[in-house]
């Protein structure tokens, strides 16, 4: 089972609102990932927590706030986000003692208005 | 500077045939590489990796090939299927990191 799972599927919000994206998976993977993917572009790296702690921040705006609540559950809060901020959001997973192959969610679809 | 490339935007297959998709890379540091394939508004689904140890991996229709001194690695799969028609992704892992280094994507287009 390589199943990571993501809520919503789609979301919607203002340039006001604040909003949360959801990832879990319950392979015991210890690193996981957000990613910002645009269309016809590759995925950009965001975040990277590794035993609960986040070790990569890769220069994000501070209007995204990612959790690491427990080793299944990855969040992401948004507030006061930019119509360009609209994109596919992705979380990945990763299995223990390899960082190397990851499993990726179905994506939560944002759009900024 | 883009450290993995896949130079072809774009492929057209006829169904039945084989496919390959070519990616290159400048870092000798990474040593193990994916292949994802993504469909439009769904996650890269992973499909096949190789390690640097390896020139060879073979997994039913898909077999990546690595060429380490060319700094090269390609995807075969056959035979295509219209279903294999998707967005297929070369990345390189960087170990230290934990990072995956994307290519920026190959369209794959299998007619039936």
């Amino acid at each position: 089972d390589t199943e990571v799972t993501q809520t919503p599927k789609h979301l919607v919000m203002g340039m006001t609102n604040k909003k949360s994206l959801k990832c879990e998976q319950h392979m015991g993977h210890r690193a996981m990932y957000w990613y910002k993917q645009k269309a016809k572009k590759p995925p950009e790296l965001m975040f990277v927590y590794s035993y609960e702690k986040l070790s990569i921040n890769e220069s994000v705006p501070s209007r995204f706030s990612p959790e690491c609540p427990n080793s299944s559950l990855l969040n992401l809060h948004l507030h006061a986000l930019q119509p360009e901020d609209s994109a596919l959001y992705l979380c990945a997973s990763s299995p223990p003692d390899t960082t190397d192959t990851q499993y990726f969610g179905p994506g939560t679809r944002l759009t900024v208005l | 500077d883009q450290q993995v490339k896949q130079n072809s935007p774009s492929l057209s297959v006829q169904e039945g045939r084989i496919s390959i998709l070519n990616c290159d890379y400048t870092n000798s540091m990474f040593d193990y590489f994916l292949w994802y394939k993504k469909y439009p508004a769904e996650g890269p689904t992973f499909l096949i990796s190789i390690s640097s140890i390896k020139d060879k991996n073979e997994d039913g229709r898909f077999t990546v090939f690595l060429n380490k001194s060319a700094k090269h690695l390609s995807l075969h799969i056959v035979p295509s299927q219209p279903g294999d028609s998707a967005v297929y992704f070369c990345a390189a892992a960087d170990s230290n990191t934990g990072k995956l280094i994307f290519g920026q994507g190959t369209t794959l287009q299998v007619k039936p």
